[in-house]
């Protein structure tokens, strides 16, 4: 079975400073992994996948994420943080093969707060 | 760039009422999938449609159910409710075809009273 944990429920940093989010993945096969981010009442919006290539992903507003199969890790990193990243971030693992192709398996999320 | 809608953005109703979520995914994208976000929750697969047809089925209630139409757009009817079923609901679609990433749109809050 497909799943994602994300240890940590919150992660505050200071703006300017690097932040890190991080997910652990369990996958059968090859993992086909996301990051999407929510704000408050708002949808969820894609910011970087992994499906094949570089480790390293290049996304949406600056962020990256390094996909590590050793340590089954993709965690999301931004190097300079903004009080404006401020929001739910889920990891999230597809589905690639049978009836279940497509789903989507998400982590609990983790709430990034940046302070000014 | 077209995106995925989804109406009404609120919905309000009483318990054991009826009611129906719609979306309308991004065009030319031939999956459309449904998921259900409890208060504090990650979002939970419920359904999903590809060309049409159901694809899969994830943990969704018998008092639920869900077509998809011949414009590609999609209806989440949900029958009985219950004060359980309060939660934002996503639709989310994707071109299957081209293996693209799964694009949300901004979600149907219903609450039940």
């Amino acid at each position: 079975a497909q799943s994602v944990a994300q240890p940590e429920d919150q992660v505050n940093v200071a703006e300017g400073n690097p932040l890190t989010v991080k997910c652990t993945y369990s996958v059968s096969g090859n993992p086909y992994l996301f990051w999407y981010v929510q704000y408050p009442n708002r949808g969820l919006q894609f910011l970087l996948k992994y499906i094949t290539g570089d480790n390293l992903v290049k996304g949406s507003y600056g962020f990256e994420a390094e996909f590590n199969k050793s340590q089954t890790s993709f965690h999301l990193k931004k190097p300079s943080a903004l009080v404006s990243d401020s929001a739910l971030y889920f990891c999230a693992v597809r589905d690639i093969r049978g009836s279940t192709l497509g789903r989507l398996y998400f982590g609990r999320g983790t709430q990034l707060t940046v302070w000014p | 760039a077209a995106g995925v809608i989804q109406s009404p953005r609120h919905l309000i109703k009483e318990k054991r009422e009826t009611a129906t979520l719609k979306c309308y995914p991004i065009p030319r994208h031939d999956t459309v999938y449904w998921y259900q976000q409890g208060p504090g929750q990650d979002p939970q697969f419920l359904i999903s449609f590809y060309e049409k047809m159901q694809s899969d089925k994830g943990s969704i209630p018998d008092r639920f159910s869900a077509q998809q139409f011949s414009d590609y757009h999609s209806e989440l009817n949900m029958s009985s409710l219950e004060l359980g079923d309060s939660a934002l609901y996503f639709c989310a679609s994707s071109d299957r075809e081209m293996n693209t990433e799964a694009f949300f749109g901004q979600g149907t809050r219903l609450t039940v009273v």
